[in-house]
Formats: structure tokens, C-alpha cells, sequence
């Protein structure tokens, strides 16, 4: 099956800096890279997402980017706000195989004042 | 609110007892997923329906569990005889047959505590 890494496992910045957070993957067939955010209390929800015919994708603060040479994508927040606080998942995907989500380890991002 | 809801939120239990979640996904949404997650790990895909149809079970999903989704809509989760491992957040997700993948939208989850 998928083996799913990220890094880092925690990240704190202050208000305003950048994030960037590094998915790696094993399945050399993944096909769709989405990201995830879960806030505390909740389920997780999709923020971003990219194919693999494309190699990078940005909506307002946040971009994905993706080196399917290197079997990683990078999750990068821009402009970061109190309220990008959360546990951020990468979950790669072979499409066509029922969609069963395989989620990395997680990092913890801790925007500061 | 028309997201997928969990019932109950919480839960705790003594080891050994029987225990029951239930799921309501977004309305006719084709698919229904039961996802895992422990403490400071992502979610763990457990099983999912299309339809009432359950088509694929998780090793995860051990003989002490079922799982059933009888007219298609809403789904079930059992845990019988439960461990102190069990103890965890039970996430369902639903998705439409639309998109490739068809987004999955997760609900808030119910937190097993095993005593």
C-alpha cells in the first residue's frame, strides 16, 4: 500500500510568514495530490488539490506544488493568519481505486501573533 | 445544516461492552465512507459503501466489527466487545459519484473512549 510521510511534523510561524509543508509518497501511479485541513473538533476538508498533469496550483493565500519525479508535493501558505491553525494531511491517490484515502502523518501549524 | 452528520459525539465505555455510531450523509450521496483516526495520527480507511452495498473492508476492520448501510442513505458502525485499542475518533465521509475523485466530505466525527 501507499506509504504517506510528511514533514514537519509541527510548524509554528508568526503572523504574516510563510509555511511550507513537504508530502512524500511510494506509489509511483498516485495520480491526484490533495491537501487537507482539520481543525480541532472537526472532520477534515479539502483546501487544495492537483493532478499529476500539472505541476503546480494556487488559490488566493495557498499553492500546491508537485515534483512527481521526486514523489513529493509541498503545501505552501502565504501571508499566514491565525485561523490557518490547524493539522494540515496530504492524502495521495491512485484514481479509480474507490477513492479510499491514504492521509500522511500530519503537521501541526501553530500561526502565532 | 446539510453536511454529513455524526451521532454520537462522544462516547465512553467500559472495555468489553458493545457500542453503536451513526452516520447521515449529505443527501444522495452515492458513497459512504468509515474512516480511524487515533491521536496525533491522520485517518485510517476502515470501509465503504456505494449504495447499500459495502465493496471493500479495511484489515483494520476486525471480526468485532460491522458495519451496514441498509437502505442506502444512513450507515452503522458496531463495535463489539470493545478493547481499550479501540478507543479512537470514528470519521464518516460521503461523497457523490461525480468528479475524478468525487470529493469526500467528512463529518465531525464521534470520540470513542474505552475505560
Amino acid at each position: 500500500g501507499e506509504n504517506v510521510e510528511q514533514h514537519p511534523s509541527t510548524l509554528s510561524v508568526q503572523e504574516g510568514d510563510s509555511a511550507v509543508i513537504k508530502c512524500t509518497y511510494s506509489d509511483s501511479a498516485s495520480n491526484y495530490f490533495p491537501w487537507y485541513k482539520q481543525e480541532l473538533g472537526k472532520g477534515p476538508q479539502l483546501i487544495i488539490d492537483i493532478r499529476s498533469n500539472v505541476g503546480e496550483k494556487k488559490d488566493q493565500r495557498i499553492a500546491v506544488t508537485l515534483n512527481k519525479t521526486a514523489k513529493h508535493f509541498s503545501l505552501h501558505i502565504t501571508e499566514t493568519q491565525p485561523e490557518d491553525s490547524a493539522v494540515y494531511f496530504c492524502a495521495p491517490l491512485r484514481t479509480g481505486t474507490a477513492s479510499k484515502l491514504t492521509f500522511g502523518t500530519g503537521t501541526r501549524l501553530q500561526v502565532t501573533l | 445544516d446539510t453536511g454529513v452528520s455524526q451521532d454520537p459525539r462522544h462516547k465512553i465505555t467500559k472495555r468489553g461492552q458493545n457500542v453503536t455510531f451513526r452516520c447521515d450523509p449529505i443527501s444522495e450521496h452515492n458513497r459512504l465512507y468509515w474512516y480511524r483516526q487515533t491521536l496525533g495520527q491522520g485517518p485510517e480507511f476502515l470501509t465503504y459503501f456505494q449504495n447499500e452495498a459495502q465493496l471493500e473492508k479495511s484489515r483494520l476492520l476486525s471480526d468485532r466489527f460491522s458495519a451496514e448501510r441498509p437502505k442506502g442513505s444512513f450507515s452503522t458502525l458496531e463495535i463489539q466487545r470493545t478493547e481499550q485499542g479501540d478507543s479512537a475518533m470514528y470519521l464518516c465521509a460521503s461523497s457523490s459519484l461525480a468528479g475524478v475523485p468525487p470529493e469526500q466530505y467528512f463529518g465531525p466525527g464521534t470520540r470513542l473512549t474505552v475505560t
